[in-house]
């Protein structure tokens, strides 16, 4: 069965500190992969979305992931976290099937809550 | 990117009865999610809602228990019928922009079944 996972639950660092959180999916086809935040009391909104081109992208607030196809993975990283990056983020995956095609239905992570320790 | 708002945003319900839920968007949008995000728990697909045909269910998800209207290019509802409270989770609707393949969300109802 198609899955996602995200290896880090619960992360706590302190501002000016380097973040990375893992993701990896289970599909060998063709994917197409994001990153959504949710702000506290807020919207699950985009943070960055990578279809096809170079593996590496960048979104908003200064965050990129890096799609590596060989291992089955879409890290999601930020060189120095801010206290306003407190938030849960969602690795979520398209699976394009032959069948479906690009159906838009997404595969969600656990989610990844993000603290940021003033 | 499109506004999307749901009513309600919580409510307490007792065991047995049913909540319909409303998703409203600011633009016309071919498709529409339904998802459930059960404490502690991932996002899960409950069904695509598309104007001019029936919902689609994903596994685990049947139409009467989960009834989809979908009347318009703008609007849809999603009944939670014959509650317990395993059915006590947050209901999101999305819709993609497909020009940008982007989902965007709604709020989210937080439903509490006693």
């Amino acid at each position: 069965a198609q899955s996602v996972s995200q290896h880090n639950h619960h992360v706590i660092l302190s501002e000016a500190a380097s973040l990375e959180l893992g993701c990896n999916y289970s599909y060998g086809g063709t994917v197409n992969l994001f990153w959504y935040v949710q702000y506290p009391g807020q919207h699950l909104q985009l943070l960055l979305k990578y279809f096809s081109g170079d593996p590496l992208v960048k979104g908003i607030k200064g965050f990129e992931a890096e799609f590596i196809k060989s291992k089955f993975s879409f890290n999601l990283r930020k060189p120095s976290v801010q206290w306003s990056d407190t938030a849960e983020y969602f690795c979520a995956v398209n699976f394009e099937t032959v069948n479906a095609g690009n159906n838009r239905k997404l595969i969600w992570g656990l989610g990844t809550s993000l603290a940021v320790n003033p | 990117s499109a506004v999307i708002s749901q009513k309600p945003s919580r409510d307490i319900c007792q065991r047995g009865t049913s909540l319909t839920i409303q998703c409203q968007v600011d633009s016309q949008v071919t498709m529409m999610f339904w998802y459930r995000q059960q404490p502690g728990q991932s996002l899960t697909l409950i069904a695509t809602a598309n104007q001019g045909s029936e919902a689609t269910y994903e596994s685990g998800f049947v139409i009467d228990k989960f009834p989809i209207s979908r009347p318009n290019l703008t609007f849809s509802t999603l009944t939670v019928s014959n509650m317990s409270p395993e059915d006590s989770s947050i209901y999101l609707c999305s819709v993609v922009d497909l020009s940008t393949d982007t989902q965007y969300f709604g709020p989210g109802t937080r439903l509490t079944v006693l």
